[in-house]
C-alpha cells in the first residue's frame, strides 16, 4: 500500500522542539518529502532526506526516517511555523504520487 | 524565478468537464515534470497526475478513468481536464513544477514551484 498515515494534530511551545511523524510501507524505502501550507497559502517545500530544504527554508527544519516512519523535526519552534504540514511519497512500482492527510501544528 | 499561473472556469456544472491550464513564466516547461494537485474544501492534498515535458503521464488511480494530462512546450503551458464532475471534485486545484532528483539511489518526485492555486466549484 502507498498511503500515508499522519497525526491530525500537534502541539508545541515556542521555542522548544516538535516532531511530525508520518507512516506507510513506501517509507521503509524512500524518504518523505515535506510540505508547509499556511491558511489561504500554496503549500511550500520544505525538505527531503534528512537536510535537503530549498533555499529560504531555515535549518531549524529537519528530516529522519526509520522503518516505516519518517519525521520532521523542528528545533526551536517559531509561531510562523505554526501550519498545516503534509508528507509525500511514491508507490515503487507505479510512480504514483501520494500524500498523507496532514498535521496541524500550533505553537503555543 | 519561474511562476506558474492556474487558469479556467471557476464554476462548472456537474457532468460536465473541468479544463485548466497552468501557464509557466520566468522558465522553461522543458527538462521538467509538472503535476496538478487538488484540496477539497477543509481536506488535506490530492495528487492528481503529472506529466514529462515529452508528454509521458502518470495519473492517480481513483481517478485515472476521467483525467487527462497534456503538456504544450510551445506554449509553455500544460493542462488538466476532469471529466464527468460532481461536487466531490469541488476544490482549489493547484499546478506545481516537479523536479525529479537521486538520493541515496533512489529518486524523487517533489514540488518546487507551485501556483497560488484556482477554486473551481461544481454546481448547477
Amino acid at each position: 500500500s502507498s498511503e500515508l498515515t499522519q497525526d491530525p494534530a500537534v502541539s508545541v511551545a515556542l521555542g522548544q522542539t516538535v516532531r511530525i511523524t508520518c507512516q506507510g510501507d513506501s517509507l521503509t524505502r524512500y524518504y518523505a518529502i515535506w510540505y508547509q501550507q499556511k491558511p489561504g497559502q500554496a503549500p511550500v517545500f520544505v525538505i527531503y532526506g534528512k537536510n535537503n530544504r530549498p533555499s529560504g527554508i531555515p535549518d531549524r527544519f529537519s528530516g529522519s526516517s526509520s522503518g516505516n516512519t519518517a519525521s520532521l523535526t523542528i528545533t526551536g519552534a517559531q509561531a510562523e511555523d505554526e501550519a498545516d504540514y503534509y508528507c509525500n511519497s511514491r508507490d515503487s512500482r507505479t510512480n504514483h504520487l501520494v500524500f498523507g492527510g496532514g498535521t496541524k501544528l500550533t505553537v503555543l | 524565478q519561474v511562476q506558474l499561473q492556474e487558469s479556467g472556469p471557476g464554476l462548472v456544472k456537474p457532468s460536465e468537464t473541468l479544463s485548466l491550464t497552468c501557464t509557466v513564466s520566468g522558465g522553461s516547461i522543458t527538462g521538467y515534470y509538472w503535476s496538478w494537485i487538488r484540496q477539497p474544501p477543509g481536506k488535506g492534498l490530492e495528487w492528481i497526475a503529472y506529466v514529462y515535458y515529452t508528454g509521458t503521464t502518470n495519473y492517480n488511480p481513483s481517478l485515472r478513468s476521467r483525467v487527462t494530462i497534456s503538456v504544450d512546450t510551445s506554449k509553455n503551458q500544460f493542462s488538466l481536464k476532469l471529466s464527468s464532475v460532481t461536487a466531490a471534485d469541488t476544490a482549489v486545484y493547484y499546478c506545481a513544477r516537479t523536479p525529479k532528483t537521486t538520493l541515496n539511489f533512489n529518486y524523487y518526485y517533489y514540488m518546487d514551484v507551485w501556483g497560488k492555486g484556482t477554486t473551481v466549484t461544481v454546481s448547477s
